[in-house]
């Protein structure tokens, strides 16, 4: 039981380039989220999904793309990379029983872009 | 949308002393508080979580006491050890639809022997 993963662990990108995370989790959860992690701002939602098929944004979903389609896996991409989309990314998953909400993280992905 | 504050941003106590990280949260739809701990270039992990049903919740020497009609919540740490040297993240969010995490901007707790 692997959790929650994340590939790649670390990045580096050209402003104006393309890449897509790939976060896995084995727990069968229906809920994925993909956040951002910069210093002094704690975690912020940029989007998330409720299950296989549907996606929608969060708090800061400006340049990022998702897909959700199968239900282990969430892609994040970005479609022509910012200075500012340099962050570390966490994935995270829970599941919709009634009554649960713990959140699961992924060990990151660390991307910078030049 | 919810916005949650957190304070303050660093804090720093002797071991064996107490440590309290506080934060408010502004939607009163918000009934779920958790708690989260990520050490250094590690992933967040939960520690504690509290729902608005309940005042007060302890685990061992962490606690987490909640004020729904302040709309404030806190982290209480008793006889800090250097493990707990970390950086402290609480969130809120509603229990229901899609559990959506609003987090605060995170507290650097430092341990000092």
């Amino acid at each position: 039981n692997a959790g929650v993963t994340q590939t790649p662990k670390f990045r580096v990108l050209k402003t104006g380039q393309s890449m897509t995370l790939l976060c896995a989790q084995d727990m069968n959860h229906e809920y994925m989220y993909w956040y951002r992690q910069d210093p002094g701002m704690g975690l912020r939602l940029i989007h998330y999904s409720v299950g296989e098929g549907t996606t929608a944004k969060g708090e800061v979903p400006d340049g990022y793309n998702v897909s959700r389609l199968k239900k282990q896996n969430f892609l994040l991409g970005l479609e022509s990379a910012a200075p500012s989309q340099t962050s570390v990314y966490f994935c995270a998953s829970t599941s919709r029983l009634a009554g649960y909400n713990e959140q699961f993280f992924g060990p990151g992905t660390r991307l910078t872009v030049l | 949308g919810e916005n949650v504050e957190q304070h303050p941003s660093t804090l720093s106590v002797q071991e064996g002393d107490s440590a309290v990280i506080k934060c408010t949260y502004s939607d009163s739809a918000s009934n779920y508080f958790p708690w989260y701990k990520q050490e250094l270039g590690k992933r967040p992990q939960l520690i504690i979580d509290i729902r608005s049903n309940v005042g007060e919740k302890k685990d061992q020497r962490i606690a987490v006491t909640l004020n729904k009609t302040a709309k404030h919540f806190s982290l209480h740490i008793t006889e800090t050890q250097p493990e707990d040297s970390a950086v402290y993240f609480c969130a809120a969010s509603p229990i229901q639809g899609a559990q959506k995490l609003v987090f605060g901007q995170g507290t650097r707790l430092t341990i000092n022997p």
